[in-house]
């Protein structure tokens, strides 16, 4: 069983829609979780970042964490087509930095 | 804030030859930096984690010898990929961790990449 589980898509929705992309975990040892975008051929951007339970909003962006259900998402509200991009998600311990990715999910948002 | 830089961002070489790729945190400290591959489709892979001043510390299966790492300084970091061959032609990035903000530990940015093709 890998430590960190997310659906590789793709996934395709019309512009504006609201996007929710999920990662499960195994470990209750990660303490910091992250979302990455990936375009095509480019480095991965950090968009989000949190450390405790609930949810912490920027711009169209929200980012959910639920420790007790070792669950985390990502929700991108009024999505546009430059939002299409490849999301990471990645959790890391609370004593190492070694960051532990999920698949990806491959997001395509058409106009 | 927190860029970090990677140079060449593509490189061509021929089978045998060695490339050095370098990675650099253009406007912050970075103690520790990381490098991963990456094939098409795929996560990143991590290969080693390499801190500044001293040797890096790679991860299972990945080839010391094969891909150097330095970390000279607190702002680059460098991968060398020696007698290099068709199966290293890969995607590989780096990342480094800024420790000047609060919270900051565990953030990590990540260079745009190199793409490597051994011909």
């Amino acid at each position: 069983q890998k430590e960190v589980e997310q659906d590789p898509g793709p996934l395709s929705v019309p512009e504006g829609a609201i996007v929710s992309l999920n990662c499960t975990y195994s470990n209750s040892a990660f303490q910091y979780f992250m979302w990455y975008r990936q375009y095509s051929r480019k480095g991965p951007e950090l968009l989000m970042y949190t450390y405790s339970s609930g949810n912490k909003e920027d711009g169209r962006f929200t980012a959910q964490v639920d420790k007790s259900s070792k669950y985390i998402s990502l929700f991108i509200r009024d999505s546009q087509p430059s939002d299409s991009a490849t999301y990471l998600c990645a959790m890391v311990y609370n004593q190492g930095g070694k960051l532990i990715f999920g698949q990806g999910t491959e997001l395509s948002v058409k106009p | 804030g927190a860029v970090v830089s990677q140079h060449p961002s593509r490189v061509i070489c021929k089978s045998g030859t060695s490339v050095k790729i370098e990675c650099r945190s253009l406007d912050f400290q970075a103690t520790t930096m990381f490098w991963y591959r990456q094939f098409p489709k795929q996560s990143l892979m991590l290969m080693a984690t390499s801190n500044e001043g001293s040797k890096a510390t790679y991860e299972q299966g990945v080839e010391k010898d094969k891909f150097l790492i330095n970390h000279a300084s607190l702002t680059l970091s460098t991968l060398t990929v020696t007698s290099a061959h068709p199966e290293d032609s890969s995607f590989y990035i780096c990342s480094a961790r800024d420790f000047s903000t609060a919270g900051g530990k565990h953030e990590q940015y990540f260079g745009p990449g190199t793409r490597l093709t051994v011909t």
